[in-house]
């Protein structure tokens, strides 16, 4: 089926380094939203791409859609303690009516 | 405004069990989505409610159903309970109809089968 291939799985680094995080699919995507969980939380949703080549930023945070709209990625500058938990991207494949969710990557901070 | 809200928070049954889950979504909204999210497997789709009608259904046996009421409230029900159901269940709304638009989800009932 549909898969949504996200890497790395972990990364650790110290607190105040860059941290990135990718996400691909086989196959052309709607939309890819990405959420954030804290430890012990549940997702929140923090973006969502729509157009081929999309760049948006949140403060620290930079998202960007792929021109194929196959693939995305999040990059963090200058991590924070705060940004510590597992961030997932999820894609709508065209023509399905649902999100496919990548595995997350699980980003841990030393301070 | 309120956020998604789930019971119960925490569950233990045992193998070949039954077990309801319930999930009230944020006021307004009508569709309501349901994942399984497990350390091996992530987060799964389940199935989507939009006015009491699952519009969409993700690939889990038969033994996962659910359905929605006219306020939105939603149930999740797993029947003949296995091992490998153990997991985190989470709902999420949405004010419009598509398991494709923002979740908003809620805190999550965490299923344990002994």
């Amino acid at each position: 089926g549909q898969q949504v291939m996200q890497i790395p799985q972990y990364q650790h680094v110290q607190e105040g380094e860059d941290f990135t995080t990718y996400c691909n699919s086989s196959t052309t995507l709607s939309n890819i939203q990405w959420y954030k969980q804290r430890p012990g939380g549940h997702p929140v949703f923090l973006i969502q791409l729509v157009k081929s080549g999309e760049v948006k930023k949140q403060k620290r945070l930079t998202f960007q859609f792929g021109e194929a709209k196959k693939n995305s990625s999040l990059h963090i500058t200058a991590t924070q303690t705060t940004d510590v938990g597992t961030y997932f991207c999820a894609g709508k494949v065209q023509g399905a009516q649902k999100l496919v969710f990548g595995q997350g990557t699980r980003l841990t901070i030393n301070p | 405004k309120a956020g998604v809200t789930q019971t119960p928070r925490y569950l233990i049954k045992t193998r070949g069990q039954q077990v309801t889950l319930s999930c009230s979504p944020i006021s307004g909204h009508r569709s309501v989505s349901w994942y399984q999210q497990t350390p091996g497997q992530g987060l799964q789709f389940l199935f989507e409610y939009f006015s009491e009608t699952q519009r969409n259904k993700g690939n889990f046996p038969g033994r996962f159903s659910g359905r929605q009421f006219s306020n939105s409230r939603s149930e999740m029900n797993v029947s003949t309970l296995e091992l490998g159901d153990s997991a985190l269940y989470l709902c999420a709304s949405t004010p419009l109809a598509g398991a494709y638009n923002e979740q908003f989800f809620g805190p999550g009932t965490r299923l344990t089968v002994l």
